[in-house]
């Protein structure tokens, strides 16, 4: 099983549309990320939370601690908007230091 | 703003060569990561070093080894490539580890390495 699932794997809206986009996680973690990336390869950070909710934009992004999930929300969803979502989580390595663990992605098709 | 950059956006090498693959950040940032992005397996840990010559496995190490002379600079190093290394290499970097800084990588255009 893998430390992080995201779902769906794939999502299609229609314009204007709210979005959903879920990630689980199975270890413990001292922060979760959620990255965007675009065709072409570029990855950009959205969010970095560790508690609560992170609101920029049109983007919101929520952790429930206890039962290890995040969401990130987009409101009126745009074409632009289409790109992979990553979850990732912060963890501790072996030897002390710190990592992400990611999840597969979730390809989002925002159409006009 | 900060600026990771990349060697290469694309590289064709053949199997068995030493691939040397670059990256350059300008933030002073003390930790590198590289990793590989694969279709349905999402990114890996390859490598990361949190300092100059200070070096750590990631979850794929197998195959690779890494470079660090300058804090600038990390370079991924392929001994003898061969056709399952062919991927998107993504190299990051981020300012400081540690629980109490809660901090973003920064990641690179990444290069699309293929293996004949």
């Amino acid at each position: 099983k893998n430390e992080v699932e995201q779902s769906p794997q794939n999502l299609t809206a229609q314009e204007g549309e709210f979005i959903t986009i879920n990630c689980s996680y199975s270890v413990g973690i001292s922060a979760l990320h959620w990255l965007q990336q675009h065709p072409g390869g570029g990855i950009v950070s959205l969010f970095m939370l560790s508690s609560g909710k992170k609101k920029h934009g049109r983007l919101i992004a929520t952790i429930n601690i206890q039962e290890k999930h995040s969401s990130l929300h987009i409101t009126a969803s745009h074409p632009r908007d289409s790109a992979v979502y990553i979850c990732a989580v912060r963890v501790i390595t072996q030897g002390g230091s710190e990592k992400l663990v990611f999840g597969k992605g979730t390809k989002l098709t925002v159409n006009p | 703003d900060v600026k990771v950059t990349q060697s290469s956006r694309y590289l064709v090498k053949r199997t068995g060569e030493k691939v040397f693959l670059e990256c350059v950040q300008d933030m002073d940032h003390e930790n590198m990561f590289w990793y590989r992005q694969d279709p349905g397996l999402g990114l890996r840990l390859i490598y990361f070093s949190y300092d100059v010559k200070m070096k750590e496995k990631g979850d794929i190490p197998e195959g690779y080894s890494v470079s660090r002379e300058k804090k600038e600079r990390f370079s991924l190093i392929l001994e003898s490539a061969s056709t399952n290394q062919t991927s998107m290499y993504l190299c990051a970097s981020s300012l400081i580890l540690g629980l109490a800084v809660y901090n973003e990588q920064f990641f690179g255009p990444g290069t699309r390495l293929t293996v004949l």
